[in-house]
């Protein structure tokens, strides 16, 4: 099956600080990558659609300006986490589109102190 | 916003038992997918079944999808204490415009005891 990766697997950073995840596809092109987020013991929740070459289409509730997203290239989707709280703390995950399935990169643990 | 409801939110069985999950969705669906996360990992994808299809079997897996009452059913045979994990069910419909979005349900989380 196709291969999506993330980087960094986890990260600790100070509370005002921002950080950028990346999620690769790397054996196949991806017009559109989804970003979600998942709190402990909860189900993921879909932040953006991103889609290469346009501005991602965000999900309600979620603030555009705090998780930019950048969709520069088929295979390379990144998400950045500005002024990131604790309660950014979360587990991020990535996912790239290829017909109707999706393919899931290992996820990024963001912790926020 | 969440699409699917799973139930039960916990199961715990012994090896060898057979485990039922199930998913109910709110709107139509071009496909609904079942995917296994372990704890603190990443997604594993187990099954896809189209909204034209009835029943679908991979392995161990048996999925069900009747979509007259919107709902999915997942029966893991045979379960395997290396089955524990969360399951969760996934819709994929033309929600806002993107044909590939998933909306995922609520989770349900296995316990196979040996």
């Amino acid at each position: 099956g196709a291969v999506v990766s993330q980087h960094p697997s986890w990260v600790i950073c100070k509370s005002g600080t921002s950080v950028k995840i990346e999620c690769r596809s790397l054996d196949f092109q991806a017009t559109t990558m989804f970003w979600y987020r998942q709190f402990p013991k909860q189900s993921l929740m879909l932040m953006a659609t991103s889609n290469e070459g346009s501005k991602a289409t965000y999900e309600q509730g979620v603030e555009k300006d705090k998780f930019l997203i950048n969709h520069a290239s088929l295979t390379l989707s990144t998400l950045t986490v500005t002024s990131a709280h604790p309660e950014d703390s979360s587990f991020y995950i990535c996912s790239a589109s290829g017909r109707a399935e999706q393919y899931f990169g290992p996820g990024t643990r963001l912790t926020v102190t | 916003s969440q699409q699917g409801e799973e139930d039960p939110q916990a199961l715990s069985i012994q090896e060898g038992e057979n485990a039922t999950m199930n998913c109910s969705y709110k709107t139509s669906i071009n496909n609904l997918q079942w995917y296994r996360q372990n704890s603190g990992r990443g997604l594993v994808h187990l099954i896809l079944i189209r909204s034209n299809e009835r029943e679908k079997h991979s392995g161990r897996l048996r999925v069900t999808l009747d979509t007259s009452k919107k709902s999915s059913s997942l029966l893991i045979t045979a379960s395997r204490a290396a089955d524990t994990a969360s399951y969760f069910c996934a819709t994929g419909g033309n929600y806002g415009g993107a044909t590939n979005k998933l909306i995922f349900g609520t989770g349900t989380l296995l316990a196979v005891q040996p």
